[in-house]
């Protein structure tokens, strides 16, 4: 089975732009969940999709969305960028139950300057 | 609120060497615990997890860790390690029922081998 994965592998913004990640889950799977990574926070939990659905969410400014579509493919967006958006964001899926192993993608690292 | 201390942020060892990484865990509940390994550039790798069970579980890569539940601790050990075992290494917890179920990480330990 084909990984987690995610596009754009890298990008680079300026501030006040918007973004859109993508992020495709294992085959079988339809959770969906996204991770921001950053040196001094560390690994913070953003959203979790399932069945089109967010079904939890992280503390996160509203500026931060995403979606899920039909086939558990997942989107996230950041609006109005700022320079401490700039991290390494992770998407990571499971099957469905809590509990079950989440299985990373390589992250999309985001530069905003 | 559940929380993940690594209480080693940076840890170097010679190649061959025995390795402990801590991990102490705050959760209500049994926990599902877990240790990912991140190297540069990376996404996360599943090394081994706890659900239930028997408390000494086996990962890849030869790494096993311990789950002690009066010491609320989930170390990850390996016997002798090899030069590409470097990069950090993030325990995590899974909290939460149901719909509110996510993962909650330790700021991670890098580790540094020595040839």
């Amino acid at each position: 089975k084909a990984g987690v994965t995610q596009t754009p592998r890298y990008l680079i913004k300026t501030r006040g732009q918007q973004v859109t990640l993508s992020c495709s889950p294992i085959s079988g799977h339809r959770s969906v969940s996204w991770y921001q990574q950053t040196p001094g926070q560390g690994l913070q939990f953003l959203f979790e999709y399932f069945s089109e659905t967010q079904r939890n969410k992280g503390n996160f400014p509203g500026r931060f969305s995403g979606r899920q579509f039909s086939n558990s493919r997942s989107e996230m967006n950041v609006s109005t960028l700022e320079l401490g958006d700039s991290a390494l964001y992770l998407c990571a899926s499971s099957s469905s139950q809590p509990g079950e192993t989440q299985y990373f993608g390589p992250g999309t690292r985001l530069l905003v300057l | 609120a559940q929380s993940v201390t690594q209480p080693d942020i940076h840890i170097t060892v010679s190649e061959g060497a025995s390795l402990e990484l801590r991990c102490n865990y705050s959760y209500g509940a049994t926990p599902y615990l877990f240790w990912y390994v991140q190297s540069p550039g990376q996404g996360l790798q599943l090394l081994l997890k706890y659900f239930s069970g028997d408390t000494l579980v086996q990962g890849i890569k030869g790494f096993e860790a311990e789950f002690k539940r009066s010491q609320s601790s989930f170390n990850l050990r390996k016997p002798s390690v090899h030069w590409s075992d470097a990069a950090e290494y993030f325990c995590a917890v899974g909290d939460g029922g149901g719909s509110n179920y996510k993962l909650t990480f330790g700021k991670g330990t890098l580790l540094t081998v020595n040839p």
